[in-house]
C-alpha cells in the first residue's frame, strides 16, 4: 500500500506554545487529507478535511483558529496547534487519499502523540 | 444517531479460536463502503478488510472475513484462528459514497484480548 508519514511521532510542549505536525504522502499525490484526533481508548474523531490549494473544512466544534491546517502541496499537509493547552493532549492521525497504485484509497499516517504540560 | 455502532467494548478469546466483532451502521446512501482497522498499542491504523455496498460476496482477506448483511445493516468482522498478535483495538468504519475523498466515520472500537 501507499505510505503516509507523520512528523514528529511524539512531541511534548509547554502550555501556550504552538506545535506543528506534518503529514506527507511519500509515493503518491494526495488530493485530500484528513486530520483525526483520538483520546485514549476512544474512537477517531474527524477534525477537518483539506484539499490541496484550498481552505480546510472543519467539523462542528473544532476551532479553526486553534487548529490551523495547511495543504500547500499534493504531498504535504500540516496541522498547527496554536497556544496549546493540556486539554489538547491527544493522538493526532492524518490520512491521505489519492490515486496510489491504481486504487483511489485512503492511507493513514502513524500518528503523532502530543503532550502539553 | 450514531452512524457506526460497535456494542462490544471488550472481547476475550483463546488462541486458535475464532471471534466475531460486531458492527452495525446507519446510512441512507445506497453507495457506501465499510472498513475494518486494527490499532495496536503503537497507535498505527492497520487496514484489514473492505466491503462495498454493491459487493455481493462477503469480503475475505486471509484470516479476516466480513459478514455483510445489508438488510440488517451489519458488517461483522470474523477473525479465524486467533493469534496472540491479534490483541489490539478494532475499529469499524464507514465511508458514505465511494469516493476516497470522503472521510471515514469510525465506531467506538472493540478491544480484543487473545490469551494462550
Amino acid at each position: 500500500g501507499a505510505v503516509v508519514s507523520q512528523h514528529p511521532s511524539r512531541v511534548i510542549c509547554k502550555s501556550g506554545t504552538s506545535v506543528k505536525i506534518e503529514c506527507r504522502s511519500l509515493d503518491f499525490q494526495a488530493t485530500t487529507m484528513f486530520w483525526y484526533r483520538q483520546f485514549p481508548k476512544q474512537s477517531l474523531m474527524l477534525m477537518a478535511t483539506s484539499n490541496e490549494g484550498s481552505k480546510a473544512t472543519y467539523e462542528q466544534g473544532v476551532e479553526k483558529d486553534k487548529f490551523l491546517i495547511n495543504h500547500a502541496s499534493l504531498t504535504l499537509s500540516t496541522l498547527t496547534v496554536t497556544s496549546a493547552h493540556p486539554e489538547d493532549s491527544s493522538f493526532y492521525i492524518c490520512s491521505a487519499s489519492g490515486l496510489a497504485g491504481g486504487t483511489n484509497e485512503q492511507f493513514f499516517g502513524p500518528g503523532t502523540r502530543l503532550t502539553v504540560l | 444517531a450514531q452512524k457506526i455502532t460497535q456494542t462490544q467494548p471488550g472481547m476475550f478469546v483463546q488462541e486458535k479460536e475464532a471471534v466475531t466483532l460486531d458492527c452495525t451502521y446507519d446510512t441512507s446512501d445506497q453507495s457506501y463502503g465499510l472498513f475494518w482497522y486494527k490499532q495496536p498499542s503503537s497507535g498505527e491504523m492497520i487496514f484489514l478488510i473492505y466491503q462495498g455496498s454493491y459487493d455481493e460476496q462477503n469480503a475475505t482477506e486471509g484470516r479476516y472475513s466480513l459478514n455483510f448483511q445489508k438488510a440488517r445493516k451489519s458488517a461483522n468482522l470474523v477473525i479465524s484462528a486467533s493469534q496472540l498478535g491479534d490483541s489490539a483495538m478494532y475499529f469499524c468504519a464507514m465511508r458514505e459514497g465511494h469516493q476516497a475523498g470522503t472521510a471515514l466515520i469510525f465506531g467506538k472500537g472493540t478491544t480484543l484480548s487473545v490469551s494462550s
